[in-house]
């Protein structure tokens, strides 16, 4: 069973730094594209970021409200993805997604979601 | 960007009408486009890829259509469990970007 559960979010100031981290399991996880999306209080959904399989040797994408700032990276030998999030924003405050990508390029499953908020 | 537009922004439905959601988006995607399903406090649930392939477990009272720039995702029967809301998202192009969403009430 795939499962994505990730963990790391919080109150932060603006200007802080926060590093989010997504646990995968129940498949392989190098073969997979992985993604960060998140969505504001109220929201829809924004797509943030994603990081590459082994076999595109883990390049990035990113969005332009993340560029810059975020960076998504992988522990292979731990099954995890991550967020790192610096000079943070209070338009950044958000409920984050990890979620895997398919073969198919679409997203087939979803983390339950981390809330990050920022606010003095 | 690509841009894309769904509508209604919302509807309201009875259990056992058919639904009708449309995503128009702002240049040729071909068929890459998915839909999710998002209920309130919950993650996402992806439906439907490659614009009209259900995923896995998903039942067949969804479907999807279009190719192009025009889509359409379909509930043929809507039941309690559906009412939420619905978005798209183009994966053609870098950023990936996701319709505005289409909450179907009950009425």
């Amino acid at each position: 069973e795939v499962q994505l559960v990730e963990s790391g979010g919080g109150l932060v100031q603006p200007g802080g730094s926060l590093r989010l981290s997504c646990a995968a399991s129940g498949f392989t996880f190098s073969d997979h594209y992985m993604d960060w999306v998140r969505q504001a209080p109220g929201k829809g959904l924004e797509w943030v970021a994603r990081s590459r399989n082994r076999d595109n040797s883990y390049t990035t994408e990113y969005a332009a409200s993340a560029k810059g700032r975020f960076t998504i990276s992988r522990d292979e030998s731990k099954n995890s993805l991550f967020l790192q999030m610096n000079s943070l924003e209070t338009e950044d405050t958000a409920v984050y997604y990890c979620a895997r990508v398919a073969r198919s390029c679409s997203i087939d499953y979803w983390g339950q979601g981390a809330l990050v908020s920022v606010s003095s | 960007d690509i841009q894309m537009t769904q509508s209604p922004s919302s509807l309201s439905a009875s259990v056992g009408d058919k639904v009708t959601i449309t995503c128009r988006a702002s240049q040729d995607i071909s068929n890459a486009l998915t839909w999710f399903q998002q209920k309130p406090g919950k993650a996402p649930k992806s439906l439907i890829y490659g614009a009209s392939n259900l995923q896995s477990g998903v039942p067949s009272k969804f479907s999807g259509s279009g190719s192009g720039t025009d889509f359409t995702l379909t509930i043929s029967s809507l039941q309690p469990e559906d009412f939420a809301t619905y978005y798209c998202q183009q994966y053609k192009n870098y950023p990936l970007t996701f319709g505005g969403g289409t909450k179907v009430e009950i009425k």
